[in-house]
């Protein structure tokens, strides 16, 4: 398994261009997430799922939106990229149920600059 | 708003001691709390979760301390390596909201010969 992967690694937009960061997972979890970090500030959850076509802002969902059509993809886009839109974006997937115990697998990030 | 403050910033250790990293949580229905530990360049993956119904949990050199009186909670390293070097970061949840992770801000740790 390749576990949840992310593209791309790297990427500079410009102020005002619009991307997509590209999430999958070979799992089969159900729950999926999209997460920012910032140095100093932790990770901040931007939108999650809990299946396919079911998507919720979390605590940072401004400037960004998701779509979730399959269990393994969860895009995350941007539509006017901004300077504090600069950060490491990481998404996670978990196999969620009604206990909620269980543990989220991080993929290894995009870190994105906006200038 | 931070909802669970974590300290220190950073710590340096030599190889062999113990190092502590200090949580507090304000939201009392918090009721799962992990610890993920990051490597430069890598996404966190977890290390070691406790639940309040336990005051301790131990996993290898890893032991997490439970306050659930004074709503506090750290992670202890015993025998500290050169490789546990890296960031470590406390989480909070509550059961049935699909799992939300509350961060905390990362402890950078650093395990000197």
């Amino acid at each position: 398994n390749a576990g949840v992967t992310q593209t791309p690694k790297f990427r500079i937009l410009k102020i005002g261009q619009s991307m997509t960061l590209q999430c999958t997972q070979d799992m089969n979890h159900n729950y999926m997430y999209w997460y920012r970090q910032d140095p100093g500030m932790g990770l901040k959850l931007i939108y999650y799922s809990v299946g396919a076509g079911i998507t919720d802002k979390g605590e940072v969902p401004n400037g960004y939106n998701v779509s979730r059509s399959t269990t393994e993809d969860f895009p995350l886009r941007l539509e006017l990229a901004a300077p504090s839109q600069t950060s490491v974006y990481f998404c996670a997937s978990m196999n969620g149920g009604e206990r909620d115990y269980n543990e989220q697998f991080f993929g290894p990030g995009t870190r994105l600059t906006v200038l | 708003q931070q909802q669970v403050k974590q300290s220190p910033q950073s710590l340096i250790v030599q190889k062999g001691g113990i190092p502590i990293i200090n949580c507090a949580y304000e939201n009392t229905a918090f009721d799962y709390f992990p610890w993920y530990q990051q490597f430069p360049g890598k996404g966190p993956a977890l290390l070691i979760a406790i639940r309040p119904d336990v005051s301790e949990k131990k996993e290898g050199r890893f032991t997490i301390s439970f306050n659930k009186s004074a709503k506090q909670f750290s992670l202890h390293i015993m025998d500290s390596q050169p490789g546990d070097s890296a960031t470590y970061f406390c989480a909070a949840s509550v059961a049935g909201t699909a799992s939300k992770l509350t961060f905390g801000t990362g402890t950078r740790l650093q395990v000197t010969l």
